[in-house]
């Protein structure tokens, strides 16, 4: 299935952070989402072979990277207080036009 | 653009009751529609699916069918049982080339003994 690290963070204002998620085996297009407490997860972005795919309503300082082996990362610059929230990495089937997703068990992000 | 909007909870329910989450969407095109669901302390599970109209997902004794005349996946379930509870996510995908979900806020679901 699919992997995330690491479960729990806390961080200060300002500060950057890196979370990681390792798709699922011969899945070769990962998705990031924000779920804020009480809220359905927002799109970030996708990557599909190593390349964003597109992305949703959030900042350039959330980028991201995708490797070869289809492993993720997600790395936000200068948090701020609102930037904490379970972030999801979703992995898909081959091809970056499919719609099923597969989710991890999240990183919950603390901002202080 | 696409949206979801979900009943809004919390619900309660007693053990072997009926279960009706509403959904409705809006959409320009022709979405392929999920059920999510969220156990405490955890990710999202995919629940079920359908990806065209009157298409009827189920999985795990929930249902839901995609009636396109009025934007609607309803979830439903004729018995639930306590570990249904948890939050439930409506959500649709575009089929673009991104084909990243757009979720409704979700509803949450407590079922007791």
């Amino acid at each position: 299935g699919v992997t995330q690290s690491p479960t729990h963070l806390i961080k200060t204002r300002g500060q950057q952070v890196t979370l990681r998620c390792s798709s699922q085996s011969g899945h070769n297009t990962v998705s990031w989402y924000q779920q804020a407490l009480g809220q359905g997860p927002q799109f970030i972005f996708q990557y599909y072979r190593e390349e964003e795919n597109g992305r949703g309503n959030f900042p350039p300082r959330f980028s991201g990277l995708q490797f070869p082996n289809d492993s993720s990362e997600l790395n936000v610059n200068a948090l701020e207080l609102d930037d904490s929230a379970l972030y999801l990495c979703a992995s898909s089937l081959p091809g970056h036009n499919t719609d099923t997703q597969y989710f991890g068990p999240g990183t919950r992000l603390t901002v202080l | 653009g696409d949206s979801v909007t979900q009943m809004e909870g919390p619900v309660t329910l007693s053990e072997e009751a009926c279960l009706t989450i509403n959904c409705t969407y809006t959409a320009t095109g022709y979405p392929s529609l999920f059920w999510y669901v969220q156990y405490p302390g955890e990710g999202l599970q995919l629940l079920l699916k359908a990806t065209k109209a009157d298409d009827k997902g189920s999985n795990k004794g929930f249902e839901a069918t995609y009636r396109k005349e009025t934007t609607s996946f309803h979830l439903e379930k004729g018995s639930v049982q306590v570990s249904d509870s948890a939050v439930y996510f409506c959500a649709l995908s575009d089929g673009g080339s991104q084909g990243n979900l757009i979720f409704g806020k979700g509803t949450k679901l407590s079922v007791k003994p």
